[in-house]
């Protein structure tokens, strides 16, 4: 079974720019939620995503949207990008969202903010 | 805001040495889960514990959450250098929220 896809793995972009990350979960799954992850603040969840619906947000600010296809396929937009969206961004899916649902990550996309 | 704090933030140790990492809070957790992140990878999950007081062993690894559910506790036997990782706690309140602790660095020099 394919794991947790996400494109593209490297990205550099410069301030203002817009940028929109793809996420492929496992086949089956309904269930995809967005982290970010830097140095300083760890992993932070932005939000997730259940068979098209947003079920929770994280605290970021609106520069930062999702979206889920039907075939659960997940996309992440951050707008205006400041240089402290230089993160690695990482994508999770699962089977279920309850409660303590086994999370499988994908590898991350690395953004970089010039 | 529920608060995991990991400790220690890093650690570098020699193989075969024995190690404990731990992720407190001043919350109470319906459950929690550990889980490991090599270099330009996705976490990898390790464990989940709901139980106040569970132990849990995974070969050389014994995971434990406190009685209260508000800490949570790593031990590696006999650590090797395919240990060397970030682990991660990751809390769950009751409603669903999920928050990460910061991580521990683990180094398992050969």
């Amino acid at each position: 079974k394919a794991g947790v896809t996400q494109t593209p793995r490297y990205l550099i972009k410069t301030r203002g720019q817009q940028v929109t990350l793809s996420c492929s979960p496992i086949s089956g799954h309904r269930s995809v939620s967005w982290y970010q992850q830097t140095p300083g603040q760890g992993l932070q969840f932005l939000f997730e995503y259940f068979s098209e619906t947003q079920r929770n947000k994280g605290n970021f600010p609106g520069r930062f949207s999702g979206r889920q296809f039907s075939n659960s396929r997940s996309e992440m937009n951050v707008s205006t990008l400041e240089l402290g969206d230089s993160a690695l961004y990482l994508c999770a899916s699962s089977s279920s969202s309850a409660r303590g649902a086994k999370l499988f990550f994908g590898s991350g996309t690395q953004l970089s903010v010039l | 805001t529920q608060l995991l704090e990991q400790s220690p933030q890093f650690l570098s140790i020699q193989e075969g040495e024995n190690l404990t990492v731990y992720c407190n809070s001043s919350s109470v957790f319906s459950s929690l889960q550990w889980y490991r992140q090599e270099p330009g990878e996705g976490p990898v999950l390790l464990v989940t514990v709901v139980t106040g007081g569970e132990v849990k062993k995974l070969k050389r690894l014994t995971f434990q959450f406190g009685d209260a559910r508000k800490d949570s506790s790593l031990h590696i036997t006999a650590a090797q250098p395919g240990d060397t990782g970030l682990y991660l706690c990751a809390g769950f309140n009751n409603n669903n929220d999920m928050r990460f602790g910061a991580g521990t660095r683990l180094t398992v020099k050969p």
